[in-house]
């Protein structure tokens, strides 16, 4: 089973500014990985998938990168509505696997 | 616009059986894979299963097989998850999860709202 490692676990940033969170893998999944956004009381919603393609609806400021066992989502201005949970998950072997979360909170 | 509407989430008693379902609308359900994620409270995102959109292959998470069958019934637009030998441990939410890639495996771009399954003597 590939292990996906998130970090860090919380990371606390002011509104407007630049956010980070990394996500690395056991092994290569090569790009068939995706994030998603999730906040309390709701399902998670995918923002990211083949590491780099914004889905349907997902602003601009999302965005992702990397390729085998290392990939990072950015989201370029933080808006309040982004302050959530952050979960990346592999696609590429069975089974399927997700990291434990990053939870991006207020500063 | 894509609906997903799990049901069948209650309180059962370790060893026992449950059936859950999942109603899918706004898209050709027969042209794609599904997914079963499930999430206890507090706790992060577990896959559970996949099948594909022909019900011709299925998968799943290590700690899930044996005592998990996922199904679909193409004709009802339905998906679902049988199941038994249930241990306080699969006390979690479950999400039915549509994929992105027609005939094929991606990322999960649609979740239903989940359903509870509480696990407890």
């Amino acid at each position: 089973e590939i292990v996906m490692t998130q970090s860090p676990a919380t990371l606390s940033v002011s509104p407007g500014e630049r956010a980070t969170l990394s996500c690395r893998a056991s092994q290569s999944v090569s790009s068939n990985l995706a994030w998603y956004q999730q906040k309390p009381g709701q399902a998670p919603r995918l923002l990211i998938y083949g590491a780099s393609t914004r889905a349907t609806g997902i602003p601009a400021r999302f965005s992702g990168s990397g390729s085998g066992t290392e990939f990072t989502l950015t989201i370029s201005s933080l808006q309040s509505e982004d302050f959530a949970v952050y979960y990346c998950q592999q696609y590429n072997n069975w089974p399927q696997t997700f990291g434990q979360g990053t939870k991006l909170e207020i500063k | 616009e894509v609906q997903l509407v799990e049901s069948g989430g209650v309180v059962v008693q370790p060893g026992g059986s449950l059936r859950l379902s999942c109603a899918a609308s706004g898209f050709t359900f027969d042209d794609y894979t599904m997914h079963w994620v499930r999430q206890a409270p507090g706790k992060g995102l577990e896959w559970v299963s996949l099948i594909s959109w022909d019900g011709g292959a299925t998968y799943y998470a290590d700690s899930m097989k044996g005592r998990f069958t996922i199904s679909r019934d193409n004709s009802k637009n339905s998906l679902y998850l049988q199941m038994n030998s249930l241990r306080t441990e699969d006390t979690a939410f479950y999400y039915c999860a549509k994929d992105e890639r027609r005939y094929s495996y991606g990322a999960l771009d649609y979740w239903g709202q989940g359903t509870l399954v509480t696990v407890s003597s």
